[in-house]
């Protein structure tokens, strides 16, 4: 159980372009979703919270007009990274959990590279 | 602010034998819970074990064990007949449940030899 899918796994796309992320909770609802961005060989580092239906709280530093977070469904969120440019580049991973003492739980990330 | 240590970048051990990953972690609040997630070649975050911070007895699941001492504030984690399959990226991790988002350490980079 608590399996969450992340797709797509990898993304290649022009500098300028708007890329989708999609995170999902298969077999629970997830009241709380998390977004992470991962540079190489560091630790994971939290850009928002969201919850289902309600707008996602950002960590400072974390631009929202940039970075925008859908959690439309207690199964869905969404992370848009708008107008992409190189420094973009990066791991990104998502984690969900049901209620608040349950772990989060991840999917297996997706690797996002602008050129 | 809640921190979350981790004082060994890389480790290194042979196949069967035992090996300690350290962690120290700050907080001011009484009711927490503390995680060890594996990230191995892959980059999937994989939860090893988790510890409520209300509870005395320390976690254990299969070879993977910690060593909880909430009045030091340290949650070592404790690999016993390390396998190949072991070799990843070791992270601590704490939140307050209500709180919910998870503070990381910076990572034990392991790796399992012959």
């Amino acid at each position: 159980g608590a399996v969450v899918s992340q797709h797509p796994s990898r993304v290649i796309c022009k500098s300028g372009t708007s890329v989708k992320i999609e995170c999902r909770s298969l077999d629970f609802q997830a009241t709380t979703m998390f977004w992470y961005r991962q540079f190489p060989k560091k630790s994971l580092m939290l850009m928002a919270t969201s919850n289902e239906g309600s707008k996602a709280t950002y960590e400072q530093g974390v631009e929202k007009d940039k970075f925008l977070i859908n959690h439309a469904s207690l199964t869905l969120s969404t992370l848009t990274v708008t107008s992409a440019h190189p420094e973009d580049s990066s791991f990104y991973i998502c984690s969900a959990r049901d209620t608040g003492d349950q772990p989060q739980h991840f999917g297996d990330g997706t690797r996002l590279s602008i050129l | 602010a809640q921190t979350v240590t981790q004082s060994q970048p890389e480790m290194s051990v042979q196949e069967a034998e035992t090996v300690t990953l350290s962690c120290t972690y700050d907080t001011s609040e009484n009711n927490y819970y503390l995680f060890w997630y594996k990230q191995p070649p892959s980059r999937q975050m994989i939860l090893v074990i988790r510890q409520e911070a209300y509870k005395q007895q320390n976690a254990t699941e299969n070879r993977f064990s910690v060593n909880f001492q909430k009045a030091a504030k340290s949650f070592s984690l404790k690999i016993s007949d390390s396998q190949l399959g072991d070799t990843a990226m070791y992270f601590c991790a704490y939140n307050t449940g209500t709180a919910s988002k998870l503070t990381f350490g910076t990572g034990t980079r392991l790796q399992v030899t012959l």
